[in-house]
């Protein structure tokens, strides 16, 4: 089946700092990314779109100059959380449209906590 | 309006028993629909997935929809305590197909 691949799974940074968050598609190319963010007890939030070879599309509220996507090859997409803050802290997630109908895959997730 | 909602929980059910987590879209022209399950500080995993109106059953899971109440239903007959966990319906969206929407999800409990 479609396996996408997140890393890291998990990151504590300092404020200020910028951290990479990976999603790789290991078995099918994935033209689309999906980024959400979750905090605890709350649902997923999409955050941004991603496409390949192109600019990505972000959800309105969220800031594109603090959230920088890449989506540089048809397998991996990244996520870069710029001078992070401790609100920054949360859960964040990725997923590619499967093969077919039947769902998206999910990344592992990355648990962010900034201190 | 959200867009998709569901029913607050958290919802206990004893053992065995039927849990039904229910859904709401605002959509019209949503296609398709989706129901996740998702383990505390884990990812959320598919359980499901229904494009037409009707019943849909798998294993213990019946999914129900009925795009004219833009309502669609999760069923788990003979709940297990490694049932519990939060449940989240998710809608495609009009704009992009792939695009999905997630409601805010149920938590559920099994009581053993």
């Amino acid at each position: 089946g479609a396996v996408v691949s997140q890393h890291p799974s998990w990151v504590i940074c300092k404020s200020g700092t910028s951290v990479k968050i990976e999603c790789r598609s290991l078995d099918f190319q994935a033209t689309t990314m999906f980024w959400y963010r979750q905090f605890p007890k709350q649902s997923l939030m999409l955050m941004a779109t991603s496409n390949e070879g192109s600019k990505a599309t972000y959800e309105q509220g969220v800031e594109k100059d603090k959230f920088l996507i890449n989506h540089a090859s048809l397998t991996l997409s990244t996520l870069t959380v710029t001078s992070a803050h401790p609100e920054d802290s949360s859960f964040y997630i990725c997923s590619a449209p499967g093969r077919d109908r039947y769902g998206y895959t999910f990344g592992s997730g990355t648990r962010l906590t900034v201190v | 309006q959200k867009e998709v909602e569901q029913n607050s929980g958290p919802l206990s059910v004893p053992e065995g028993a039927i849990a039904s987590l229910n859904c709401t879209y605002s959509d019209r022209v949503s296609q398709s629909f989706f129901w996740y399950r998702q383990y505390s500080g884990k990812s959320p995993e598919l359980i499901m997935s229904i494009y037409s109106n009707g019943d849909k059953e798998d294993g213990r899971f019946t999914a129900q929809l009925n795009k004219a109440s833009q309502y669609v239903s999760l069923l788990i007959r003979d709940s297990q305590p490694s049932d519990s966990a939060t449940y989240l319906c998710a809608v495609n969206t009009e704009t992009s197909y792939d695009k999905v929407i997630f409601g805010p999800g149920t938590s559920l409990s099994v009581i053993p």
